[in-house]
């Protein structure tokens, strides 16, 4: 069974940084692009990162681009996300989603069950 | 950017009744549009990919239409565990945008 677990989130005041991670289990996730998903109530659900299966493509949303980080361990099956400079309007339920088929599609067949990320002093 | 536009935000029904949930592009997407269901407290689950293609498990009373611009997802006979907002997004283009939910309520 396909299993997205992410963990990480918190408070943290505006301008800090968070490590999120998303460990994988139930699938071969070296052959798998992800992504990283955030919702908020004011501004619903919104992409924020694209990670290739090998890690060597990456692809930012504008409001993270500078700077988030996206990176991978295929070793360790987990996805990660460095949040630098946080702003208010970063708070947020951050999930890891995983692309449906061995290409990237676009297409979100598995997400994990988020973990909160709250920017404020 | 492409914008996903989903109105109405919320609609009532009755357990039943054929519900239809629409959802626009700001440009042409072809084919590239995905419906997703999210009930309160849980992940976004993938039901429709590529516009009309069934995520497995999905129940068939499920199904998507459109292309270009205009798309629907339609429930054949509501159900009183279909309760949840239903997202449109599209994979066209970057950034994959999401359309603002349409939340499906009992009557």
């Amino acid at each position: 069974e396909v299993e997205l677990v992410e963990s990480g989130g918190g408070l943290v005041q505006p301008g800090g940084s968070l490590r999120l991670s998303c460990a994988a289990a139930g699938f071969t996730f070296s052959s798998y692009s992800m992504n990283w998903v955030r919702q908020t109530p004011g501004k619903g659900l919104e992409w924020i990162a694209y990670i290739s299966s090998g890690g060597g493509s990456i692809h930012y949303a504008d409001p993270v681009k500078g700077r988030f980080t996206g990176a991978r361990d295929n070793a360790k099956n987990s996805l990660y996300l460095q949040m630098n400079s946080l702003r208010d309007e970063d708070t947020a339920v951050y999930y890891c989603a995983r692309d449906k088929g061995v290409a990237a599609s676009g297409i979100y067949d598995y997400w994990g069950q988020g973990t909160l990320v709250t920017v404020s002093s | 950017d492409i914008q996903m536009t989903q109105s109405p935000s919320s609609l009532s029904a009755s357990v039943g009744d054929r519900v239809t949930i629409p959802c626009q592009a700001s440009q042409d997407i072809k084919n590239s549009l995905n419906w997703y269901q999210q009930k309160p407290g849980n992940a976004p689950k993938l039901l429709i990919y590529e516009t009309s293609n069934l995520e497995v498990g999905v129940p068939s009373r499920f199904s998507g239409g459109g292309s270009g611009t205009d798309f629907t997802l339609t429930i054949s006979s509501l159900q009183s565990e279909d309760i949840a907002t239903y997202y449109c997004q599209q994979y066209r283009n970057l950034p994959l945008n999401f359309g603002g939910g349409t939340k499906v309520e009992i009557k």
